[in-house]
Parts: structure tokens; sequence; C-alpha cells
């Protein structure tokens, strides 16, 4: 079974310009997360698809970060404009259901703002 | 917010020795996780212990669960050179509008020496 995919794996920009994230789920996951890992932390929940629906951005900065999920299954995240404190390693998650018991988490993309 | 934490920050041992790390949370949860991560790489999911469990055992891994007390520990026996990684314990808690949020904590990150 494949698992979750991300790209680009990293990514340095200058700050005040953009950057998007791309993410392909585990085949028929209809949960899908992505996640904020600051070095030294654990990973922070930005948002939650549930299919194609939000279903909680309550962590997410809306007004630099915004996320769509195409159809249901591939997911976008970008950052516009970036701060240096963006930095971080952005995580792509997937789970079969909403209860998010056990999720398959992608490689990441380690994002370096200067 | 990090709902978990995780002690130690940092634990070094020989190979062969048993690892144990501890994990301390604030609210209620449905069930609590352990994940592992090595370095440069995602989340692996290891174990899941429900809230009305006390312990659970995966192979060389055993999870405690107080919730009287809110916290968990996870014991990795007889530990290998393959096992250094950071590990982060996840709670699950329902966050409303019938979704269920992971928070992780700040993580273990653990040092086998061969």
């Amino acid at each position: 079974e494949a698992g979750v995919a991300q790209s680009p794996r990293y990514k340095i920009i200058e700050k005040r310009q953009s950057v998007a994230f791309w993410c392909n789920p585990i085949s028929g996951h209809a949960t899908l997360y992505w996640y904020q890992q600051i070095l030294g932390q654990g990973p922070k929940l930005l948002i939650q698809f549930q299919n194609n629906g939000v279903v909680d951005d309550s962590q997410l900065p809306k007004d630099r970060f915004s996320a769509e999920r195409l159809k249901g299954v591939d997911s976008t995240l970008k950052i516009q404009p970036a701060k240096l404190e963006d930095s971080a390693v952005y995580l792509c998650a997937s789970s079969p259901g909403l209860t998010a018991y056990e999720q398959y988490f992608g490689p990441g993309t380690r994002l370096t703002v200067t | 917010s990090q709902q978990g934490e995780e002690d130690p920050q940092a634990l070094s041992i020989q190979e062969g020795e048993n690892a144990t790390m501890n994990c301390s949370y604030k609210t209620s949860i449905n069930n609590l996780q352990w994940y592992r991560q090595n370095s440069g790489r995602g989340l692996v999911h290891l174990i899941l212990i429900r809230s009305n469990e006390r312990e659970k055992h995966s192979g060389r891994l055993r999870v405690t669960l107080d919730t009287s007390k809110k916290s968990s520990s996870l014991l990795i026996t007889a530990s290998r050179a393959a096992d250094t990684a950071s590990y982060f314990c996840a709670t699950i808690a329902y966050s409303g509008a019938g979704s269920y949020q992971l928070t992780f904590g700040k993580g273990t990150k653990l040092s086998v020496i061969p």
C-alpha cells in the first residue's frame, strides 16, 4: 500500500514570498490533516478535512495560510506571505475515518524562511 | 497548544537496556497514542490505549495509562540502536462538530548507543 506522498521535501524562500505544499493521501482515506512541526516541538494541527470539507481550521493563521482539498483527494497548503517564524516541517497525514484513531504521516516538507 | 508533556526531554541508554518515557496531559481524553519519529521523517503510529484501559502491550512496547493522574508511560524493553528516534504521545479528545483532535506533546528524544 502506497503511503502519504508530499512534495517538495525541502523549500527555501525569503520572507514575504509565497510557497505551496502538496499532499496525496493514502487511497480511500477520507480524512486529511496538515500539521506544523517547529524544531524541537511536537506537531501542531493546522487544518483537518473530511473528504473535501473543512472539519477544523481553528489553529490555521488564516491571514496568511490557506488550504484546499481537491475532489476529496489531494490537498495543497499555501503560505502567502511567509514570515521567518513559519520555518518548520509541514506534515500531511491521512486516516480512514473521522475518529482519527490512527493517522498515517507523510515524510513532510521542511520549509526554511530567510 | 500542546496538551501532552513528555518526560524526560532526552534519554540516552545502552543497547539492551529498557527505556521509559512518561507523558502527562491536562484535559479529559478518549484515548492516547504513542508515535515514533526518526530523524527527518514523518511520524509512525506505535500503539493506542483507550481511556478505559490501564495497560497494553505490543511486541517490545508496554504502555500504561492512569486517567486519575492524567499520565501515561511508554516502556521499550531490550532496546536496539534502531529504536533511536523521538517519541511523542498524542491525546485524542472530542473537539466538537463531530470531529476529534489529535494533540501532540513535545516528545522525548531517545538515543540507543550500540
